[in-house]
């Protein structure tokens, strides 16, 4: 069965920093698709960035990019140039190709920006 | 276009009573999913749909819980005879591309239900 693990419940950064959330994923499928959002303290989910199991490039979406390794079973995101509305939770989470259509979301990190 | 919206943002209802959620999903979206999010926790699955049919059941905490969706677009999830435990926020997401692995959702707004 598929899992994500999110290992880290809280993170600080300084602003402007950069700052790196760890996921990793346990999973059969060889086609499969990563994803991770962000969740203000308001409570929307947003969208931030994708990678594919099969792109060969790390995926990146402005400040956002993902060091993918596949081998590891790994795609942490990293934020560069932390900004305060940065400060969130941020949810990793596994899509499988076929069978359930049911994404896997991760606990989750807490990341907190400090001025 | 507009989002995925749904109704009530609030509900707070006492403990036996029935409550109905509501959800609409971006016009053209086949897929639709109903998550539960307890307080500090992450996101509980509990169904999903492509168009008005539901392959996945799975995540329906008890048969109190069920859903339906309509016409390829609103989605009603109801909790009969609510208990604290049901106290959450209940978020939708609509998809589309769902034969294909890059297919992200999209989350509306959430219902933050309180039962007391």
């Amino acid at each position: 069965a598929q899992k994500i693990t999110q290992t880290q419940p809280g993170m600080f950064v300084q602003e402007k920093e950069a700052v790196t959330l760890d996921c990793t994923y346990d999973t059969s499928d060889q086609s499969y698709g990563l994803f991770w959002y962000k969740q203000p303290s308001s409570g929307e989910m947003i969208f931030l960035i994708y990678q594919g199991s099969y792109d060969e490039q790390n995926a990146t979406e402005g400040r956002y990019s993902l060091n993918f390794q596949k081998a590891r079973k790994s795609a942490n995101l990293v934020i560069s140039a932390s900004q305060l509305g940065d400060s969130a939770m941020y949810f990793c989470a596994i899509f499988p190709p076929s069978g359930t259509y049911k994404y896997i979301f991760g606990t989750g990190t807490r990341l907190k920006v400090l001025a | 276009g507009a989002g995925v919206s749904q109704s009530p943002s609030n509900k707070v209802t006492e403990k036996g009573k029935d409550v109905e959620l509501r959800c609409d999903p971006i016009s053209g979206h086949t897929a639709l999913y109903w998550y539960r999010q307890r307080l500090g926790q992450g996101l509980e699955f509990l169904i999903y749909f492509q168009g008005n049919s539901a392959p996945d059941k799975s995540g329906l905490p008890s048969d109190r819980f069920s859903a339906e969706r309509t016409g390829e677009s609103v989605s009603t999830l109801t909790i009969q005879r609510t208990q604290q435990e049901d106290s959450a926020v209940y978020l939708c997401a609509s998809s589309t591309r769902t034969s294909e692995v890059h297919n992200e959702q999209f989350f509306g707004p959430g219902t933050r239900l309180t039962v007391l």
